[in-house]
């Protein structure tokens, strides 16, 4: 357990599905993230939050939608994905005063597959 | 496009064996971290490097981040197949900009 939850840890839907992943932290952090890793790529950052305010989308298709309703929680909304959105789902926290020192705390994943 | 090499993707050494793996850009780093990630779960963070020429151990492990802060290794020391796993090394540009971004990783596994 590192501190950082995230429900389901696998999760199969098809194209026209609407379904979400959550992720929850109670470490006192102010930062959230959701990082996309894919085989053969580096983990891909989709979306950042400070303070519970969005403060970067890095250009994510709009079938990805966050929600972030305070600094402990974070969800991720997914609808009419597509096969190649099949990928393992990390959410990361940190505290950005010292997250140069002490880095993320990452969850355990979701691991989705889109049929 | 701000890239991060790591090199090898991938090794397979025997038990009791050291190696080194390589972290590499052409941009300047205001830190840079390394992790690793067992199958199944997220990445742990094992270390950050903030200052040009820094060493850091940790057990086996030693970390060294280049004076210009563009490049850094990690050497493990008579390895072992509880070393397994995926080593990711993450830049933090600094410069108010949030996010870390990773390099592929290394898939090192480590054979009794």
């Amino acid at each position: 357990e590192t501190g950082v939850t995230q429900t389901p840890r696998h999760l199969v839907m098809g194209m026209t599905n609407k379904k979400s992943l959550k992720c929850e932290q109670h470490l006192g952090h102010n930062a959230m993230y959701w990082y996309k890793q894919s085989a053969k790529k580096p983990l891909e950052l989709m979306f950042v939050y400070n303070f519970k305010e969005q403060t970067e989308n890095n250009s994510v298709p709009s079938r990805f939608s966050p929600e972030c309703p305070n600094s402990s929680h974070l969800f991720l909304h997914l609808h009419t994905l597509q096969p190649e959105d099949s990928a393992l789902y990390l959410c990361a926290s940190s505290q950005p005063t010292t997250r140069t020192r002490y880095g993320y705390t990452f969850g355990s994943g979701t691991r989705l597959t889109v049929v | 496009t701000q890239l991060l090499e790591q090199s090898p993707q991938f090794l397979s050494i025997q038990e009791g064996e050291n190696l080194t793996v390589y972290c590499n850009s052409s941009s300047v780093f205001s830190s840079l971290q390394w992790y690793r990630q067992e199958p199944g779960e997220g990445p742990v963070l094992l270390v950050t490097v903030v200052t040009g020429g820094e060493v850091k151990k940790l057990k086996r492990l030693t970390f060294q981040f280049g004076d210009a802060r563009k490049d850094s290794s990690l050497h493990i020391t008579a390895a072992q197949p509880g070393d397994t796993g995926l080593y990711l090394c993450a830049g933090d540009w600094g410069g108010g900009a949030d996010g870390l971004t990773f390099g592929k990783g290394t898939h090192l596994i480590i054979q009794p």
